[in-house]
């Protein structure tokens, strides 16, 4: 089975900083990886996903990531942060044969100060 | 595209009665739903994976007798929380995968959620 740890629980950062939010997986067989992003009381919507390809991946909102095989990470990115970024950001891994489920990280809130 | 929302977006009810939450894909097929419960400040934990027109798979741990989910059209899906106690309190969120697209990144939709309190 496969599992997704995120290792900080929360970020702190001051607006317009850089930011790193970490992701390492754990399977025994290819997977396809993803980042959601959740505001309170919302739902989930998808920031980014690899599913194969370019190991550095762009999403929505100025994010990006990379996906490196051989540490079995994928650490979310920004080069400069807003205020409107605060939110919980999880790590979800899928297998990528055949319909499968997602697992989750327990996620990491991003506090953006000014 | 790809949207999915949910019905209601929160809701009191008193212990012992049940409540139903709407799950619907708004502009494509979903041939498969789940249904995810979020406690505060942690992660999603699957409750349980309905495909169109049969049984759902319920998780470990999860009581199929009380949280009943039915699928049976391609856009909709509903849970039915039975005799709701305080502790079933939470945020419950459905997903969505779009039947057409393929098996390829496996992606799912999220609705927004549903606020369940149970007084």
């Amino acid at each position: 089975a496969q599992s997704v740890t995120q290792l900080d629980s929360q970020v702190p950062v001051f607006e317009e900083a850089p930011v790193e939010l970490r992701c390492n997986y754990s399977s025994s067989v290819s997977v396809y990886l993803f980042w959601y992003v959740q505001y309170p009381n919302q739902g989930l919507q998808l920031l980014l996903k690899y599913l194969s390809g370019s190991t550095l991946v762009k999403g929505i909102n100025g994010f990006e990531a990379e996906f490196n095989k051989s540490q079995t990470s994928f650490h979310l990115r920004k080069p400069s942060v807003h205020i409107s970024d605060t939110a919980e950001y999880f790590c979800a891994v899928t297998l990528n044969s055949g319909y499968s489920t997602l697992t989750f990280g327990k996620g990491t809130m991003l506090l953006v100060s000014p | 595209g790809a949207v999915v929302s949910q019905h209601p977006s929160w809701v009191i009810c008193k212990s012992g009665t049940s409540v139903k939450i709407e799950c619907r894909s708004l502009d494509f097929q979903a041939t498969t739903m789940f249904w995810y419960r979020q406690f505060p400040k942690q992660s999603l934990m699957l409750m349980a994976t309905s495909n169109e027109g049969s049984k759902a798979t319920y998780e470990q741990g999860v009581e199929k007798d009380k949280f009943l989910i039915n699928h049976a059209s391609l856009t909709l899906s509903t849970l039915t929380v039975t005799s709701a106690h305080p502790e079933d309190s939470s945020f419950y969120i459905c997903s969505a995968r779009d039947g057409t697209s393929g098996i390829v990144g496996n992606e799912q939709y999220f609705g927004p959620g549903t606020r369940l309190t149970v007084t």
